[in-house]
This record gives structure tokens, sequence and C-alpha cells, in this order.
């Protein structure tokens, strides 16, 4: 149950595209599309941005978008407003009913 | 709205047990399986054990197998989390989340357990 790899930071300047890698293994997001990701801001709770590898959640911007390939998954986000800067968090079901997160990434909006 | 609200936590001696509370509203909470995911302080987000519908059938990390419990009160709209032989390293912020699509979606404002002598 190792955590996935994630950048510590990634940073671009307002209307600029930023993406966000998530890499785990065959066992996990190689093997399953049960990958999510997660928006946290400072003392608040995770909010779903999307799951499925690709699905946005009702309300979520479509400047959020998400991929795979092969054990690698990524978030982008399009449009950088200033309000997305906070943490993100990549997630995988890793099999024998477990889940595995990311390290986190932190986004920083110049 | 979903709303799910987490108590319980607080400074317990290493060694010791604590009994961790969410309750559920705003969504049928028999219907849906329930996470506690775990964050110590600064760190990032941890998955620490999933509980089915009816409570029949839990999952936990490895490293916390054998010393924390989960369960559920359906009647209650109740997820509960049993924490024992608590460690210096199970210091963290404990949020539960609802299961949708074998992942978590909403999740609570979290409860803060403190593992030090």
């Amino acid at each position: 149950q190792s955590a996935l790899t994630q950048p510590r930071s990634v940073s671009g300047s307002p209307g600029q595209s930023v993406a966000i890698s998530c890499t785990g293994t065959s066992s996990d997001v190689g093997s399953y599309n049960f990958v999510s990701w997660y928006q946290q801001h400072p003392g608040k709770a995770p909010k779903l941005m999307i799951y499925d590898v690709s699905v946005r959640p009702s309300g979520v911007p479509d400047r959020f978008s998400g991929s795979k390939s092969g054990n690698t998954a990524s978030l982008t986000i399009s449009g950088l407003q200033a309000e997305d800067e906070a943490d993100y968090y990549c997630c995988s079901y890793a099999g024998s009913q477990s889940w595995v997160f990311g390290g986190g990434t932190k986004l920083t909006v110049l | 709205e979903v709303q799910l609200v987490e108590s319980g936590g607080g400074l317990v001696q290493p060694g010791g047990s604590l009994r961790l509370s969410c309750a559920a509203s705003g969504f049928t909470f028999r219907n849906h399986w329930m996470y506690w995911v775990r964050q110590a302080p600064g760190k990032g987000l941890v998955w620490v054990s999933r509980i089915k519908t009816d409570g029949s059938f839990t999952s936990y990390a490895d490293s916390v197998k054998g010393r924390f419990t989960v369960s559920r009160d359906n009647a209650r709209n109740t997820l509960y989390l049993q924490m024992d032989s608590l460690r210096d390293e199970d210091t963290a912020v404990y949020y539960c989340a609802r299961d949708y699509a074998s992942i978590p979606d909403y999740w609570g404002q979290g409860t803060l357990v403190i593992v030090s002598s």
C-alpha cells in the first residue's frame, strides 16, 4: 500500500493550463479505472473533482479534466483561476478492498 | 444536502483508546458504503477503512488492522471508528466519507486525534 507518486508542487499563471501527474503501479492505477481527484483548501475537507479517471461530478467546472495512460493518471486544469490554488490528491482502488492516495500536490497560482 | 459530522477526537495517551463517530444526514445512509480517511498534520490523505452498507463487510489499511474497528448503526445514521492501542503515528485529522461508485465522494470536516504522553 505505497502512496501514489505526485509532484510536490506545480504552478501557473491565471489563464494558463497545468497538469498534475499521479503515478502508481500495475496493481492500482494501471489495473482499475477507479481513479479520483480531490481538491483541498487549507483547513477544509477534500472535495471530489474527478472520478472514474475522467468524469466530473455535477458542479465541477469543465476546466478540470482527467485522463490515464498505463500506470499514470493526470489532472489538467485549464484557464487557471486564483481560487484553484489548493492541494490536489489522486486516489486509486488498489485491489483487495483497499484504496491508496497520492502524496498530494500544492498548486500555486502565480 | 449531504452532511457528515465527525466527533469524538481529542488527546489520548499512547496505548489508549478512542471512539470516533460520524453523523450522516441528507442522504439514505443505509444505501452507501462508508470510509474513514486520515491526514497527519501537514501530510497527505491516507485511506484507513471501509464498511459495507449493512456492516457485514469491512476492510482496513495494514497500518491499523487489528487495532481499529469500523462499525455503523443504520438506525441512527451513524458511522463509528473504534481505535485501540493508539500510537504516536495515529495522530491525524480523521475524516469520514461517503462511497459513490467505489470512491469517496462527500467528506466531513474531520475530527483531530492527538496521541501523545
